[in-house]
């Protein structure tokens, strides 16, 4: 199985740049992804990491390190529609484990 | 417009009551699956199905039980094994098993014990 540790909360302010880190120990390791969640809805797909190095997808870009068993996503350009919880997922062959989450909260 | 469909939203449950939660997609997705989300936590895998006819228990299935019986539907049922059944049930799809393949997930069904 994988067990996945990211920080529970992170405050900033509208136009900041949040970098949300997380660590994880696996037991088979695909990939990282990172998955978006307003309160009380779905979650959203962001990002995937297979590879060692950064991804970019407009204001969010997603970090990996398959050496140091690491990665983060990076918000930039903070908007208040940002606020949002946040998950780190590791995948194995079939499926996906889940970080316990990090409460983005902007502020004006 | 292809999606996942959860239903209900809302469902109480009395005690020693079975339930189902009903999760239905059109995206022609082969592989689903069913989470539980407690209050400040992630999401924990209570059973996946990567096709038809086929489901395997994911790291909190006791108490629960699935049935994939149509490409588009994967109930799941909460049965009265389940002590502590009061959560926010996502269930998610994606086309295959491939690592790289987003999951797509469902609005959820928050289930309450009267």
């Amino acid at each position: 199985g994988q067990s996945l540790e990211q920080p529970s909360e992170v405050t900033a302010v509208e136009g900041a740049i949040v970098q949300i880190n997380c660590t994880y120990q696996t037991s088979g390791f695909y990939g990282l992804s990172w998955y978006q969640q307003h309160d009380g809805g779905a979650p959203t797909f962001l990002s995937y990491n297979a590879l060692d190095g950064l991804e970019e997808t407009g204001r969010f870009s997603s970090f990996l390190s398959r050496s140091d068993s690491y990665g983060y996503l990076l918000l930039q350009e903070l908007q208040m529609k940002d606020s949002a919880s946040y998950f780190c997922a590791a995948s194995d062959d079939y499926k996906l484990s889940f970080g316990a989450g990090t409460t983005v909260t902007v502020r004006a | 417009d292809g999606g996942i469909t959860q239903s209900p939203k809302y469902l109480f449950r009395k005690e020693g009551q079975n339930v189902t939660l009903s999760c239905e997609q059109n995206l022609n997705h082969d592989a689903m699956y069913w989470y539980r989300q407690d209050p400040g936590q992630g999401l924990r895998l209570i059973y996946y199905s990567q096709i038809v006819n086929d489901f395997q228990k994911g790291d909190i299935a006791e108490g629960y039980s699935v049935s994939r019986e149509k490409k588009e539907s994967f109930p799941l049922t909460v049965t009265s094994a389940q002590k502590n059944p009061t959560a926010f049930y996502l269930c998610a799809s994606r086309p295959g098993t491939a690592s790289n393949q987003p999951q797509h997930f469902g609005d959820g069904t928050r289930l309450s014990i009267l």
